[in-house]
């Protein structure tokens, strides 16, 4: 079955310092990535996606993630984080057996002054 | 572009009451839709999968006398929470699917707080 582990539940960072969430999926083909961002009693936004092509996939507010299919992952990065920016980060994936989005469980960015 | 909508945002009901919420595609067509519920510090779970004129499709394990969805509309979606009790009191977020673009990518709504006491 399709699974998508978030090996860290908390990750703390300080401000301006680099940023990088670990995501890894389990799937027999490639499948389709994403990583979606929450605040704190709001819905997601989709930060940036992946589906075929430049495996450096850049998206909104400064974030970067790269598919590596040899480690089945799909790591997240900002070079510089900002104390907007914490909240809690989604991974997921969708394989195109059904169009289900399959989520991580999710890790929580909290940023140091 | 690509907006989903929910309303209520928030919403506290007594036990053995019901209570809907409504899920809309704003600027596309949606043929499908998405329910998700969210317990706090929790991922999403798919509660069910709503198809456009026909029955939704629920997850295994959710009661699907109990969480009644229609899709009547491109554009809309209701997921009412039949004689609700505290134990339903979560966060419920819609997404839906545009028909007209990539059929992977689904957009969410910015969710639903019940409150059941």
């Amino acid at each position: 079955a399709q699974s998508v582990t978030q090996p860290d539940i908390h990750i703390t960072v300080s401000e301006g310092a680099s940023l990088e969430l670990r995501c890894n999926y389990s799937y027999g083909a490639t499948p389709y990535l994403f990583w979606y961002v929450q605040s704190p009693g709001q819905g997601l936004q989709l930060l940036l996606k992946y589906f075929s092509g430049d495996t450096l996939v850049q998206g909104i507010k400064g974030f970067e993630a790269e598919f590596k299919r040899s480690q089945s992952s799909f790591n997240l990065r900002k070079p510089s984080v900002h104390w907007s920016d914490a909240a809690e980060y989604f991974c997921a994936v969708v394989t195109n057996r059904d169009d289900k989005i399959i989520f991580g469980k999710g890790t929580r960015l909290h940023i140091l002054p | 572009g690509a907006v989903v909508s929910q309303h209520p945002s928030w919403v506290i009901c007594k036990s053995g009451t019901s209570v809907k919420i409504e899920c809309r595609s704003l600027d596309f067509q949606a043929t499908t839709m998405f329910w998700y519920r969210q317990f706090p510090k929790q991922s999403l779970m798919l509660m069910a999968t709503s198809n456009e004129g026909s029955k939704a499709t629920y997850e295994q394990g959710v009661e699907k006398d109990k969480f009644l969805i229609n899709h009547a509309s491109l554009t809309l979606s209701t997921l009412t929470v039949t004689s609700a009790h505290p134990e339903d009191s979560s966060f419920y977020i819609c997404s839906a699917r545009d028909m007209q673009r990539s059929s992977y990518e689904q957009y969410f709504g910015p969710g639903t707080r019940l409150t059941v006491t």
